[in-house]
C-alpha cells in the first residue's frame, strides 16, 4: 500500500528565504504526483503536476521536482513571502483511482 | 476556470440521521471524488465515480454510499451519520486518464453529535 510522508510538519521561516519542503513515498510506480496548497478552512489548490516521466515543473517561484526511483520529491519556494503560509500536501496519483495524500507541511512565513 | 461547488460549507447533524453532501462540477469532467480531512491522519479516499451511475470503493468507504445520476452530480450518503464521521469532506473533479489534474472543492465540515 503506497505511503506518502511529509518533513518537516511545521516550519517557520523569515521572510525572503529559498525553501525546500519534501516528500517520500514507498512505491515508485505511480502516475503522477502533485503539490496542493490549502489555507485554514479551505479546499486545496493545485500548484503543481509532475507526470511520472518529467523529472520537474516550475510555476512561477514555485518548482517540484520528482526522482520516482528514489520515492522522492522536493517543491522548493523560491523568496518567500508571508502569503506563502499555508499548509502543503503532496499527493501520489495511482491512476484513475484517486490521489494518495502526505500528511502535509504546515508553513509559517514570518514578515 | 473550473469551478466545483459543494452544497453545503457547514452541516450539524444528529447520530442516526441520514446526511447528503452534494458536489457539482462545471467542467464536464468525468471523475468525480469524495474525500475526508481528518486531523493527523491528512486526507483519504471514499468513493469516487469514472461515469454516471459508476461507483467504486476507495480506503475508507465503510459507513458511506455515493450516487451519481449526472455527470456533473456526485453525491456522497451518510446511511446513519455517527458521531465518528465528523470531519471535514472535500470533492474533487478530474479528466479522464491517469494524468489529470484534481480539481478540490471548498469542502463541507460536518458535525455529527
Amino acid at each position: 500500500k503506497q505511503e506518502v510522508t511529509q518533513i518537516p510538519a511545521a516550519l517557520s521561516v523569515p521572510e525572503g528565504e529559498n525553501l525546500v519542503l519534501n516528500c517520500s513515498f514507498t512505491d515508485s510506480a505511480i502516475y503522477n504526483l502533485q503539490w496542493f496548497r490549502q489555507d485554514p478552512g479551505k479546499g486545496l489548490t493545485s500548484l503543481l503536476l509532475i507526470q511520472s516521466s518529467q523529472r520537474e515543473q516550475t510555476s512561477g517561484r514555485l518548482n517540484a521536482s520528482l526522482d520516482k526511483s528514489s520515492g522522492r520529491s522536493t517543491l522548493y519556494i523560491a523568496a518567500s513571502q508571508p502569503g506563502d503560509s499555508a499548509t502543503y500536501l503532496c499527493a501520489v496519483g495511482r491512476g484513475a483511482d484517486g490521489l494518495t495524500f502526505g500528511k502535509g507541511t504546515h508553513l509559517i512565513i514570518q514578515p | 476556470d473550473v469551478k466545483v461547488t459543494q452544497s453545503s460549507r457547514y452541516l450539524v447533524k444528529r447520530t442516526g440521521e441520514k446526511v447528503f453532501l452534494e458536489c457539482v462540477q462545471d467542467m464536464d469532467h468525468e471523475n468525480m471524488f469524495w474525500y475526508r480531512q481528518d486531523p493527523g491522519l491528512g486526507l483519504r479516499l471514499i468513493y469516487f465515480s469514472y461515469d454516471v451511475k459508476m461507483k467504486e470503493k476507495g480506503d475508507i468507504p465503510e459507513g458511506y454510499s455515493v450516487s451519481r445520476e449526472k455527470k456533473e452530480r456526485f453525491s456522497l450518503i451518510l446511511e446513519s451519520a455517527s458521531t465518528n464521521q465528523t470531519s471535514m469532506y472535500l470533492c474533487a473533479s478530474s479528466f479522464q486518464g491517469p494524468i489529470e489534474t484534481q480539481y478540490f472543492g471548498p469542502g463541507t465540515r460536518l458535525l455529527v453529535l
